[in-house]
């Protein structure tokens, strides 16, 4: 089975831009969360989609949204982007939401995003 | 709020050697715990996961435990070698999906 796909791998924005980033679940999995990466941060959860519904979300601002497909696979936007939010992007799937605590998450490479 | 801490921050060990790694929660309410490793600029690979009901988890020089009542777990690796060099994160689960993370311990093997 091929793995979480994350494109593009690398992108370089500039202050005030929008940006799309797109995450492929592994086969058969229908939750997809993303979460940022930072070095002063660490790994922060931004939201998570089942069933193409927003079930959760982190404490991110408004700029910060995302949505999933009937196919499951997902995408997050960023507008107005600041420097801030530069930082490596990485979306996990699973094949459920809750399952008793058995289910492992599996991460893509993610997306690192330089804003200049 | 779930705040996970992972001690200590950083590791140098040479090969061969055993090492511990730590990490505590402050919210026992977890549907599992998870152990990742992250290589620099990459993503994570689960190594360990260990479900809310369980003690402990091995896979090869890996083991990990989990006292969820004291909200603590540690990863254990054996004879440790270069290539273990890493990151080490531990996540909780909690809500749906959601992972809470440590900010990791980063571990360098030396030959």
């Amino acid at each position: 089975k091929a793995g979480v796909t994350q494109t593009p791998r690398y992108l370089i924005k500039t202050r005030g831009q929008q940006v799309t980033l797109s995450c492929s679940p592994i086969s058969g999995h229908r939750s997809v969360s993303w979460y940022q990466q930072t070095p002063g941060q660490g790994l922060q959860f931004l939201f998570e989609y089942f069933s193409e519904t927003q079930r959760n979300k982190g404490n991110f601002p408004g700029r910060f949204s995302g949505r999933q497909f009937s196919n499951s696979r997902s995408e997050m936007n960023v507008s107005t982007l600041e420097l801030g939010d530069s930082a490596l992007y990485l979306c996990a799937s699973s094949p459920t939401r809750t399952s008793g605590g058995g289910e492992t998450q599996y991460f893509g490479p993610g997306t690192r995003l330089l804003v200049l | 709020k779930q705040e996970v801490t992972q001690i200590p921050a950083a590791l140098s060990v040479p090969e061969g050697e055993n090492l511990v790694l730590n990490c505590s929660f402050t919210d026992s309410a977890i549907y599992n715990l998870q152990w990742f490793r992250q290589d620099p600029g990459k993503g994570l690979t689960s190594l360990l996961l260990i479900q809310s009901s369980q003690r402990e988890q091995t896979s090869g020089r890996l083991n990990a435990s989990l006292d969820k009542s004291s909200g603590r777990s540690t990863l254990y690796i054996a004879a440790s070698q270069p290539g273990d060099s890493a990151t080490y994160l531990c996540a909780v689960r909690e809500s749906g999906s959601r992972l809470t993370f440590g900010e990791g311990t980063q571990l360098t093997v030396n030959p």
